[in-house]
């Protein structure tokens, strides 16, 4: 089965300072994994993928993502944190070797808060 | 929230009745997906439908029934055997169907029970 972990609930950090958000995944084979945002009472907007290729993933509004295989992570970052930065992200993965199955499962959610 | 449109933005079920949200997308998408979302347990998949005429099961289908006539409509109906169906209701689609696809997601429907 295809799962992913996201470990922490909430995540708070300052404007202007660097921000993770964690994210582990476990498959049988290798993976495709996403990193998507939501606003409050909004749908879900795609930030970065994660296919095959380079390890660091570039994505919209300035976040990257790094493919780790040995520690299974795929954490979301950026550089310098905005308030309007703040919001609900979610982890997503989907087993390439899965043939049943196609679809993402996602995880429970971080919710980002960064202080002005 | 792209070309998808889901309707109503909040519904009220009574006890025992079934209901219908609405999903419509204008992106020639082949593939699209119901999700519940639940306060910290992030989204579930409850259909989902690679191509017209066809739609498979998810991780939490009882209670649900899903139809796909056209390219553009995914209708969920939510039968009175889901006992919980207070949730926020997501529809997805993407261009297809292998899970690798960026999904575009709806603005959602809140459901709650009178």
């Amino acid at each position: 089965a295809q799962s992913v972990a996201q470990p922490e609930d909430q995540v708070n950090v300052a404007e202007g300072n660097p921000l993770t958000v964690k994210c582990t995944y476990s498959v049988s084979g290798n993976p495709y994994l996403f990193w998507y945002v939501q606003y409050p009472n909004r749908g879900l907007q795609f930030l970065l993928k994660y296919i095959t290729g380079d390890n660091l993933v570039k994505g919209s509004y300035g976040f990257e993502a790094e493919f780790n295989k040995s520690q299974t992570s795929f954490h979301l970052k950026k550089p310098s944190a905005l308030v309007s930065d703040s919001a609900l992200y979610f982890c997503a993965v989907r087993d390439i070797r899965k043939t049943g199955r196609r679809a993402l499962t996602f995880g429970s959610g971080t919710r980002l808060q960064v202080q002005p | 929230d792209g070309g998808i449109t889901q309707s109503p933005k909040y519904l009220f079920r009574k006890e025992g009745q079934n209901v219908t949200l609405s999903c419509e997308q204008n992106l020639n998408h082949d593939a699209m997906y119901w999700y519940r979302q639940d306060p910290g347990q992030g989204l579930r998949l409850i259909y989902y439908s690679q191509i017209v005429n066809d739609f498979q099961k998810g991780d939490i289908a009882e209670g649900y029934s899903v139809s796909r006539e056209k390219k553009e409509s995914f209708p969920l109906t939510v039968t009175s055997a889901q006992k919980n169906p207070t949730a926020f209701y997501l529809c997805a689609s993407s261009i297809g169907g292998q899970g690798l696809e960026t999904q575009y997601f709806g603005p959602g429907t809140r459901l709650l029970v009178l």
